[in-house]
């Protein structure tokens, strides 16, 4: 079946570092990659996303970039602020499927 | 206006008591879903509904029971809680099966604790 997996957290930074966060798939087909951020006390929303091999999602300076050959879709910031602060999901949806496959999250501190 | 909202936030109950958890979409989507978030946040689907019918059903026993009055609302009931089900429930919607692009928007979320 289709499953994601990211590496464990949490991760803490100090302000202006620079973040990775891995995260590989499985899936039968070509799924459609996305990163959610779950702010404190908050749903989730979306961050970026990529429908295809080679596609670059970026939002709010994030980056990921979809390796179809690595099964890859890591999540990158240059340069993280406090604000930043939450847990990331990565997540795929096969085409035809209403269903999204979440990771187990990365729990991301920035201080100050 | 909140586009997806939860009713209660907050829920505490005793084991063997049943509870609702209510959720409605301003949004004009077709789709709308719960996922539980356990305490290490690991979410999981339960249940999608398509405009009213049930699309996705995962293992989840049968305690739980989803119902969608209308493609806007999408109602959980859980009976006899037990403790394992303590758990924040997220519901959420997205555009309908022909133009999903996977994009959800969730609920705040809804804290259930069975004590």
């Amino acid at each position: 079946g289709n499953s994601v997996t990211q590496m464990e957290g949490p991760v803490t930074l100090s302000e202006e570092a620079f973040l990775t966060i891995n995260c590989t798939y499985t899936a039968t087909g070509y799924p459609s990659l996305f990163w959610y951020v779950q702010y404190p006390g908050e749903g989730l929303q979306l961050l970026l996303k990529a429908t295809k091999a080679d596609d670059k999602g970026s939002n709010k300076g994030f980056e990921a970039t979809y390796r179809k050959e690595t099964t890859s879709f890591h999540l990158e910031k240059g340069s993280v602020q406090v604000s930043d602060s939450a847990v990331y999901f990565c997540a795929l949806k096969e085409g035809g499927s209403e269903k999204l496959v979440f990771g187990k999250g990365t729990k991301l501190t920035v201080n100050p | 206006d909140t586009a997806v909202s939860q009713t209660p936030k907050y829920l505490v109950t005793q084991m063997g008591n049943d509870k609702s958890i209510k959720c409605e979409q301003n949004l004009g989507h077709d789709t709308m879903y719960w996922y539980k978030q356990d305490s290490k946040k690991f979410l999981k689907i339960m249940f999608s509904y398509n405009n009213k019918e049930l699309i996705i059903n995962e293992t989840v026993p049968n305690r739980f029971s989803p119902k969608s009055p209308d493609k806007a609302h999408l109602n959980l009931h859980i009976n006899s809680l037990e403790l394992g089900d303590s758990a924040v429930y997220f519901c959420a919607s997205s555009r309908g099966q022909t133009s999903n692009t996977g994009e959800l928007f969730f609920g705040e979320g809804s804290r259930l604790t069975v004590l």
